[in-house]
């Protein structure tokens, strides 16, 4: 199994508040992601980055952002949490190119109430 | 545009049955890659298959196998003798070939999934 971890697991945070999850790996890989998971919708790409410092958006980054100082940290932010990004984050990673199977972590179910 | 469809929502079948999951897809691209994922009730995803456009043979892996023809793009999986721990939702995706700038991800873009259940 791919070393990813997520943190927290389960956050449960008030609307307008920021919130920071937290993905690690220790497999050296160069592209990290971060996705959302809700019901019907399979896993919509919010961030992805392709190296330290850079990074860039995907379809649903509205309300999110991103940063990426080492290879192995990739922090998603909510700068003021909103009840529609109630869902479940999942991190990935790809060893090279974007193309390259994609490697998932346990996920985090985030509620904003 | 590229699109995953996963027509069958919810199947469920009686273990071991052999059971089929379908998945269609739209591409202008004629480089691409698929993938199936795994995702049991615990939640976490586990990659399963990439199959290149360039590959049609199909795969197999124990009771796993996948059949892909690109005349009707679909990319469909069969689990025979099917058992209670293949109770999942499974995912079908695609992604875009390598993109020229390396600053550009690929695009995965996931069906919705379909939830089978193996009932004892």
């Amino acid at each position: 199994d791919a070393g990813i971890t997520q943190s927290p697991r389960h956050k449960v945070t008030e609307t307008g508040t920021p919130v920071t999850l937290r993905c690690h790996q220790t497999e050296n890989h160069r592209y990290m992601y971060w996705y959302r998971q809700d019901p019907g919708h399979g896993l919509r790409l919010i961030h992805y980055s392709y190296g330290v410092k850079d990074t860039d958006k995907g379809e649903v980054s509205d309300g999110y952002s991103v940063s990426r100082s080492k290879t192995e940290d990739f922090l998603l932010t909510l700068e003021s949490a909103t009840s529609s990004q109630t869902s479940v984050y999942f991190c990935a990673i790809s060893e090279l190119v974007s193309t390259d199977t994609q490697y998932f972590g346990p996920g985090t179910r985030l509620t904003v109430l | 545009a590229q699109k995953v469809t996963q027509a069958q929502t919810e199947i469920s079948v009686v273990e071991k049955e052999d059971v089929t999951l379908d998945c269609v897809y739209e591409t202008r691209d004629t480089t691409y890659y698929l993938f199936w994922y795994k995702q049991p009730p615990s939640g976490e995803l586990v990659f399963l298959i990439r199959r290149n456009s360039f590959d049609e043979q199909n795969e197999i892996s124990g009771r796993y196998s996948w059949n892909f023809q690109k005349s009707t793009s679909s990319f469909n999986f069969t689990i025979t003798a099917s058992q209670v721990v293949d109770s999942a939702v499974y995912f079908c995706a695609l992604s875009e070939a390598t993109p020229v700038r390396e600053s550009s991800a690929s695009k995965i873009i996931f069906g919705s999934g379909t939830r089978l259940s193996i009932r004892p």
